[in-house]
């Protein structure tokens, strides 16, 4: 199928802990794993996205992990703040058989960082 | 710097009328994707363009059609409409077709749409 895995679906930190969210894919091609976060009622805005030939990036208190063989890819925030409240995307970038990339969203994780 | 265009930003409709939706992409990007939200879900593929033609069609149903123009913005049609197609409807665009290479989807800021 198309899905991406994501969990958890909700989660719940205090301000200043760290917060990890999971997907899973399914396509062993895909190549390129971008994170999105969406504040209510607004556009999906991209914090930071890996691209299959690095393990690692880190961008200040944000980073992303992919696991090519378990088809796995985290999102790790440190040092979380209220202002990081919002839904989190992870997606993979999915080629389709006209030879072009599409963008799968995965279900989405509510992060709550209270004060 | 120019971002990506939608109109309208909010739009009410009865059931079984129509409505178009407007995106005007980033200048010099020649893709456009369009992708439906339905409240607390996750956004849907819906249809993308690359220079005007039809790059690829996800789960549209057969009462939208949508096309890019000479100009690249595109227009997403909804017929009959359903309680079900209330969304927020987001347009994107990218510049080429291999994301990897070209980097982020850069969304518009959505149009609304409710069916009454």
């Amino acid at each position: 199928g198309e899905n991406v895995e994501q969990h958890p679906s909700t989660l719940s930190v205090q301000e200043g802990d760290s917060a990890v969210i999971k997907c899973t894919y399914s396509d062993s091609a895909s190549n390129y794993f971008p994170w999105y976060k969406q504040e209510l009622g607004k556009r999906p805005q991209l914090i930071i996205d890996i691209r299959s030939n690095v393990g690692e990036k880190k961008d200040q208190r944000i980073a992303v992990t992919l696991n090519k063989t378990a088809k796995h890819f985290s999102l790790h925030i440190t040092e979380t703040q209220p202002e990081d409240s919002a839904v989190y995307f992870c997606a993979e970038g999915k080629a389709m058989n006209t030879g072009f990339q599409k963008l799968v969203f995965g279900t989405g994780t509510r992060l709550l960082v209270s004060p | 710097a120019a971002g990506v265009i939608q109109s309208p930003r909010h739009l009410i409709k009865e059931k079984r009328e129509t409505a178009t939706l407007k995106c005007y992409p980033i200048p010099r990007h020649d893709t456009v994707y369009w992708y439906q939200q339905g409240p607390g879900q996750d956004p849907q593929f819906l249809i993308s363009f690359y220079e005007k033609m039809q790059s690829d069609k996800g789960s549209i149903p057969d009462r939208f059609s949508a096309q890019q123009f000479s100009d690249y913005h595109s227009e997403l049609n909804m017929s009959s409409l359903e309680l079900g197609d209330s969304a927020l409807y987001f347009c994107a665009s990218s510049l080429g077709r291999f994301l990897q290479n070209t980097g982020e989807l850069f969304f518009g800021e959505g149009s609304r749409l409710t069916v009454l």
